[in-house]
């Protein structure tokens, strides 16, 4: 049984340009959540798709997009990315959006 | 809104050696509580939870922690610890009533670096 993949593993961008970040749940489960991890600190909540539709999202701007199909893989899209936009992304994923959430590996996105 | 404070950002410990990382909380609902663990380079693995009922739950490696709501703490302990426990460890919350806005939102503390010593 697969767990929670991401795509890729590691990402190098130049300020600017706009990146897509790829996540597939963990079998059975139809609810992906996605987190941006700073270096040094703990993981800060993006958003939640559940049903295909964002349900809930954090403090973050509209540069922050996703998007989910009907298999429940999900996308992260980040805009015109920023130095800050450096970080570990990780994507929880769950069975209905208030079950325990299982994280994949992460992408490491560099912005220079 | 909910916030997670965990008290100390690096904990140094001898092999075999007992350990305590600290959480506490704030939250105006109840909540669900997790301990989660993360090694070099990789993402995080659920160490443990309390959802409801007994307030101690353990993990299958030997770490319990012990939810005591009058203090707003969730601390995590070992009585004994080994090389292969170093890692970064997260204390996380979530709302555990439905129709809130955040409810399934995970808050995460700004993690304990554990350094487990020979």
């Amino acid at each position: 049984d697969a767990g929670v993949t991401q795509s890729p593993t590691h990402l190098i961008k130049t300020r600017g340009q706009q990146v897509t970040l790829r996540c597939s749940p963990k079998s059975g489960h139809d609810t992906v959540s996605w987190y941006q991890q700073a270096l040094g600190q703990g993981p800060q909540f993006i958003f939640q798709y559940y049903e295909e539709e964002e349900r809930q999202r954090g403090n973050f701007p509209d540069r922050f997009s996703g998007h989910q199909f009907p298999n429940y893989s999900s996308e992260l899209n980040v805009n015109a990315l920023l130095l800050g936009d450096s970080a570990l992304y990780l994507c929880a994923s769950s069975f209905g959006p208030h079950h325990e959430q299982y994280f994949g590996p992460g992408t490491r996105l560099t912005v220079t | 809104a909910q916030s997670v404070t965990q008290l100390d950002s690096q904990v140094p410990v001898f092999e075999e050696a007992p350990v305590e990382l600290r959480c506490n909380y704030s939250s105006s609902v109840s909540v669900y509580l997790f301990w989660y663990v993360q090694y070099p380079n990789q993402g995080l693995q659920l160490l443990l939870k309390y959802l409801s009922g007994s307030t101690l739950v353990e993990s299958i490696n030997g770490f319990e922690a012990e939810f005591n709501k009058s203090q707003t703490s969730f601390h995590l302990r070992k009585p004994s610890v080994h090389i292969s426990d170093t890692a970064e460890y997260f204390c996380a919350v979530s709302e555990s009533q439905g129709g809130s806005t955040s409810y399934g939102k995970l808050t995460f503390g700004q993690g304990t670096i554990l350094t487990v010593h020979p």
